[in-house]
């Protein structure tokens, strides 16, 4: 089945600095979702973005699908950014739109 | 738009019991619903998929009588984790999806602890 790497596994920021995670994946893909998930489990929609870029606010996301990556940008980071964030996607061809998720990469900010 | 609610938030039960928990779309119809397993510090494992009427399909390696999973109505899909051991603890999460390839919505998830 695909395979889905995020990196890094761990970061640790100050406040107000801006960070960028990595989303890699082995094939081609017809979806592709950036999850954030806060301390208390609730996965929370970033981003549907299977191509091209998207903003919203202090994030934006850019999916380069024919090299097969994705980029999720933090601006100006605060405390309650704090969680994991994965990166999950739907293989082209894969049956039924079920998600296959990368293991995440987890963010604390201190303030 | 687009909410998804669970039912219960935590359930802690005794070995040997079966726990039903719910999965709701609130604002839209759900023509498909999915069950995730989430261990501690890892990340989302796909348990099985649900369309409304139609039997679940269950992924690699899970018991569909150890999990059982109806999808009542456009609206409803539940798992009941039948005769619970304490290796059943877990956080279970469902989602769901109105449309072909779109974005899944997911809801707040479920603990378990099985004693």
């Amino acid at each position: 089945g695909i395979q889905v790497e995020q990196s890094p596994p761990d970061l640790i920021l100050q406040e107000g600095a801006n960070s960028t995670l990595r989303c890699n994946f082995s094939d081609s893909v017809n979806n592709l979702q950036w999850f954030h998930q806060n301390p208390w489990g609730q996965l929370i929609n970033l981003f549907y973005i299977p191509s091209g870029t998207k903003q919203n606010g202090r994030l934006s996301a850019t999916t380069v699908a024919t090299e097969r990556y994705s980029l999720l940008y933090i601006s100006s980071s605060q405390t309650t950014d704090s969680g994991v964030y994965f990166c999950a996607v739907v293989p082209h061809g894969g049956s039924n739109y079920k998600l296959t998720f990368g293991k995440g990469t987890l963010l604390t900010v201190n303030p | 738009g687009a909410v998804v609610s669970q039912h219960p938030s935590r359930v802690i039960c005794k070995s040997g019991t079966s726990v039903k928990i719910e999965c709701r779309s609130l604002d839209f119809q759900a023509t498909t619903m999915f069950w995730y397993r989430q261990f501690p510090k890892q990340s989302l494992m796909l348990m099985a998929t649900s369309n409304e009427g139609s039997k679940a399909t269950y992924e690699q390696g899970v018991e569909k009588d150890k999990f059982l999973i109806n999808h009542a109505s456009l609206t409803l899909s539940t798992l009941t984790v039948t005769s619970a051991h304490p290796e059943d603890s877990s956080f279970y999460i469902c989602s769901a999806t109105h449309h072909r390839g779109e974005t899944q919505y997911f809801g707040p998830g479920t603990r378990l602890l099985v004693l």
